[in-house]
């Protein structure tokens, strides 16, 4: 079975400094990661995804994930945040045979 | 081009009443999901077809739940009767690929926010 786990439900950070958001993930195969934003009241967008080949992912918006296997991590990153960056999201992972999994989802603060 | 397309955008209803979620999907995309998303569970898939056939409803949480799929342009999600507790956003999304194990990303539409009294 397989499993996502975003930590933190709220991050909040200052306009300009390093966003971080961890998911860690399960599966018995490798697996197939996203990450997702979702802005109010619209539905969630793909950022990036990582389907085996480079494990440094570069997306939409500046946003870039590393996949690490040691640690089965799948990290969000951001040089610097910018007030519109203030969104909820969601990492998800696909096994082989098996479904897609979201996380729960981390609301993030952008501090002016 | 144009996206996932779901209406209502917002509807309340008593409990009791027929509710019917619409969804057109990307043209050309062979999966249609749908999901349910609440602050206490987050987001869960309900159902899902491949070329208009509902593949996996394990996700659907009671037999008031319903959802077909008659043409590769339109999909509903039906509940019948409302209750309180199927108060969400319900989100449908759709994806160019024929399998649910893909690596190609799901487009989502804007969600029917619906609240039942």
């Amino acid at each position: 079975a397989q499993s996502v786990t975003q930590l933190g439900s709220h991050v909040s950070v200052s306009e300009g400094a390093l966003v971080l958001l961890r998911c860690n993930y399960s599966s018995s195969v490798p697996p197939y990661l996203f990450w997702y934003v979702q802005y109010p009241n619209q539905g969630l967008q793909l950022l990036l995804k990582y389907t085996s080949a480079a494990t440094l992912v570069k997306g939409i918006n500046g946003f870039e994930a590393e996949f690490k296997k040691s640690e089965t991590s799948f990290h969000l990153t951001k040089p610097s945040a910018h007030m519109s960056d203030a969104a909820e999201y969601f990492c998800a992972v696909i096994a082989r045979d098996d479904k897609i999994i979201f996380g729960k989802g981390t609301r993030l603060h952008i501090l002016p | 081009d144009a996206g996932v397309i779901q209406s209502p955008r917002h509807e309340v209803t008593e409990m009791g009443q027929e509710v019917t979620l619409r969804c057109k999907p990307i043209s050309g995309h062979n999966s249609l999901f749908w999901y349910r998303q609440t602050m206490m569970r987050g987001l869960e898939l309900l159902i899902y077809f491949n070329n208009n056939v509902p593949i996996d409803d394990s996700g659907m949480p009671e037999d008031r739940f319903s959802a077909k799929m008659p043409n590769a342009s339109f999909s509903t999600l039906k509940i019948q009767p409302s209750e309180p507790r199927d108060s969400a956003v319900y989100f449908c999304a759709s994806s160019p690929g024929t399998a649910l194990v893909s690596n190609q990303p799901q487009h989502f539409g804007d969600g029917t926010r619906l609240s039942i009294l």
